[in-house]
């Protein structure tokens, strides 16, 4: 069984630039969610999309978007990139609509680089 | 708000036994979650704790207990491949997010020969 897959790997942007993130989750898993990863802040939760809806957001600007497809892939984008959006954005994916053990299953992130 | 506290660091010896501890501050709680994270890798689920008491899964168990607002994670045996870091994380149910974790800050657990 595959796991989280998330695309790309790693990138380099410039300020002002947008980028956009892929994940694939697990086959089955209708819930996706995204985390931003930095060192000082840790794992801050970004939202969750569930069957094309998106049912939580964080607290973060509205340059951070993000969608999910009929298939449950899910893309993230963040316009207008600053220096403080450099971080490792993980996609997670769980079950169902509730998760009883709140395990969910991470990708091994895109690392966005910010110049 | 919701707020976990757990050490940054930890250092232990091949062999030992190590405690990561989490305080935790939730207007609603709905489990305690640990995850592990390797240098560069994905963070994966290590254990749940709903109710208090002790849950054992190998070399890892973990605790809650829910008066305290508190939980450990008990790791036996270390080995150098447990050096990583290491998350608490709950479930902010107030939004409906049961799919929305908050994480700790982690702990760094560095496992020496």
């Amino acid at each position: 069984k595959a796991g989280v897959t998330q695309t790309p790997r790693y990138l380099i942007k410039t300020r002002g630039q947008q980028v956009t993130l892929s994940c694939s989750p697990i086959s089955g898993h209708r819930s996706v969610s995204w985390y931003q990863q930095t060192p000082g802040q840790g794992l801050q939760f970004l939202f969750e999309y569930f069957s094309e809806t998106q049912r939580n957001k964080g607290n973060f600007p509205g340059r951070f978007s993000g969608r999910q497809f009929s298939n449950s892939r899910s893309e993230m984008n963040v316009s207008t990139l600053e220096l403080g959006d450099s971080a490792l954005y993980l996609c997670a994916s769980s079950t169902g609509a509730t998760s009883n053990t709140g395990e969910l299953f991470f990708g091994e992130g895109s690392r966005l680089t910010v110049l | 708000g919701q707020s976990l506290e757990q050490p940054s660091e930890v250092t232990a010896v091949e062999g030992a036994i190590v405690q990561i501890n989490c305080t935790y501050q939730t207007s609603g709680f709905y489990g305690l979650s640990w995850y592990q994270q390797h240098d560069g890798g994905a963070p994966t689920f290590l254990s749940y704790n709903a109710l208090d008491g002790l849950e054992e899964t190998g070399r890892f168990s973990s605790f809650l207990s829910r008066s305290d607002s508190y939980g450990y994670l008990l790791l036996q045996e270390l080995q150098m491949k447990d050096s990583a870091s290491y998350f608490c994380a709950v479930r902010d149910v107030r939004s409906g997010g049961y799919n929305k974790l908050i994480f700790g800050a982690g702990t760094r657990l560095a496992v020496h020969p």
